[in-house]
């Protein structure tokens, strides 16, 4: 199985400050990662997917870059609608393996 | 609009059964690889199986292989999953979810909560 080391599992931010999320794969996955917002009580929504590819309206203050083992997830200026927990999802194999997610809170 | 309902969530003894519907309108059901994910209380997603279009290919996480069934009606644009020998670690909302060409998942339901306990 392909574990998903995700990190840092919380971080507190400020609304405008630069956030970076990192998830690792403890095999290659070419680019076959997607990351997911959460808010309490809602489903997953998806922000990215194929690494770096935009979901259709999703804020273009959100980025995502990598491939292989190492991928990361940033959020240019923080708004507070961004504060939210963040998973990323490895599809390249089964069983599909999510990271443990990370909580981003108002400093 | 895609949209995803589940049903049929609720309380159950362990070593219960209990079967989950996701009612999917607003696309092509039978296009489409579908699965089902779930988020135990205060933890973080796992996913627990994928099925594709015409039912004739499963996958499931090794934790619930054996003990829960996936399966699709394409006439009915319905996913389940079929979950026996429920035990307590199984307590958690289930997410109904499309997948996607790629094999990530683009759309979810709202969740359906299944709790097992005495």
């Amino acid at each position: 199985d392909i574990q998903m080391t995700q990190s840092p599992s919380s971080l507190s931010a400020s609304v405008g400050d630069r956030v970076t999320i990192t998830c690792r794969a403890s095999q290659g996955i070419r680019n076959d990662l997607g990351w997911y917002q959460q808010k309490p009580g809602k489903a997953p929504k998806r922000l990215i997917y194929a690494a770096s590819s935009l979901q259709s309206g999703v804020p273009s203050r959100f980025s995502g870059s990598g491939s292989g083992t190492e991928f990361t997830l940033t959020i240019s200026s923080l708004q507070p609608e961004d504060f939210a927990t963040y998973y990323c999802l490895q599809y390249n194999s089964y069983p599909r393996t999510f990271g443990q997610g990370t909580k981003v809170e108002i400093k | 609009e895609v949209r995803l309902v589940e049903s049929g969530g609720g309380l159950v003894q362990p070593g219960g059964s209990l079967r989950l519907s996701c009612a999917a309108s607003g696309f092509t059901f039978s296009s489409f690889w579908m699965g089902w994910v779930r988020q135990a209380p205060g933890k973080g997603l796992e996913w627990v199986a994928n099925i594709n279009q015409d039912g004739s290919e499963k996958y499931y996480v090794d934790s619930v292989r054996g003990r829960f069934t996936i399966s699709r009606d394409n006439a009915k644009n319905s996913l389940y999953l079929q979950m026996n020998s429920l035990r307590v670690e199984d307590t958690a909302v289930y997410y109904c979810a499309r997948v996607t060409q790629l094999g990530n998942f683009d759309h979810w339901g709202q969740g359906t909560l299944v709790t097992v306990s005495s």
